[in-house]
């Protein structure tokens, strides 16, 4: 089966820290990895993504690294703030069909003030 | 506003009576697919659904039924709730074109079986 593997669990950052959640892939045809943001009470929504012809996507305080040959990607969430605590998912597709994502298991942040 | 609405938002069932979850988005997209989201296995795939008529299981489709006859609804249907279905749900659509689609989710239903 077709995984997406997340990890911390769980993150406890303090403000103005620096949060990284880590996810690892399998199949090596995905070409398309987001990562998506939730706020309790809320559905997920886009936070952003990346496609592994770069190692590197920032927007923001945001920034994804791309490993292809580790086949392992991650979230680094700069200047951490209590605003940002959420759970994240990592998620993984092919770009041909990035509608169906294959989500990781989820990482609730918590930036204390 | 562009958004994808679930109803209902909760609902305490009993083993067996068949219930159904609505799901509406207002966005005219020909992608719509249910997931469930259940502590430590994050969001798994339910159902999805390419247009209207052609629907697919995703990788947990035991116990659910879906149906697609118009663009704008996609309802999942428990025929018959068991314990192990309680969790929170989550209906998403997408333009379903090839590229970088963005899921655009509902906001939830928590079910609970008892």
């Amino acid at each position: 089966q077709q995984q997406v593997k997340q990890s911390p669990q769980s993150l406890i950052v303090q403000k103005g820290g620096i949060s990284i959640i880590n996810c690892a892939y399998e199949n090596t045809a995905f070409d398309y990895f987001p990562w998506y943001q939730q706020f309790p009470g809320k559905g997920p929504a886009l936070l952003i993504a990346i496609r592994p012809d770069v190692s590197e996507k920032k927007e923001g305080r945001f920034t994804i690294s791309f490993n292809k040959s580790a086949k392992q990607f991650s979230l680094h969430i700069m200047d951490s703030q209590p605003g940002d605590s959420a759970t994240y998912f990592c998620a993984a597709s092919r770009m041909d069909s990035s509608y169906k994502l294959i989500f990781g298991s989820g990482t609730r942040l918590l930036v204390r003030p | 506003e562009a958004q994808v609405t679930q109803n209902p938002r909760y609902l305490i069932t009993v083993t067996g009576k068949k219930l159904t979850v609505t799901c509406s988005q207002n966005m005219n997209h020909e992608y719509m697919s249910w997931y469930r989201q259940d502590p430590g296995l994050g969001l798994r795939q339910i159902y999805y659904s390419m247009n209207v008529e052609v629907t697919d299981k995703g990788d947990v489709p035991e116990g659910y039924k879906v149906s697609r006859k118009e663009k704008r609804n996609f309802p999942l249907i428990l025929e018959s709730p068991s314990p192990n279905q309680t969790s929170l749900y989550f209906c998403a659509s997408s333009p379903g074109l090839a590229g970088a689609n963005v899921l655009t989710f509902g906001a939830g239903s928590r079910l609970t079986v008892l």
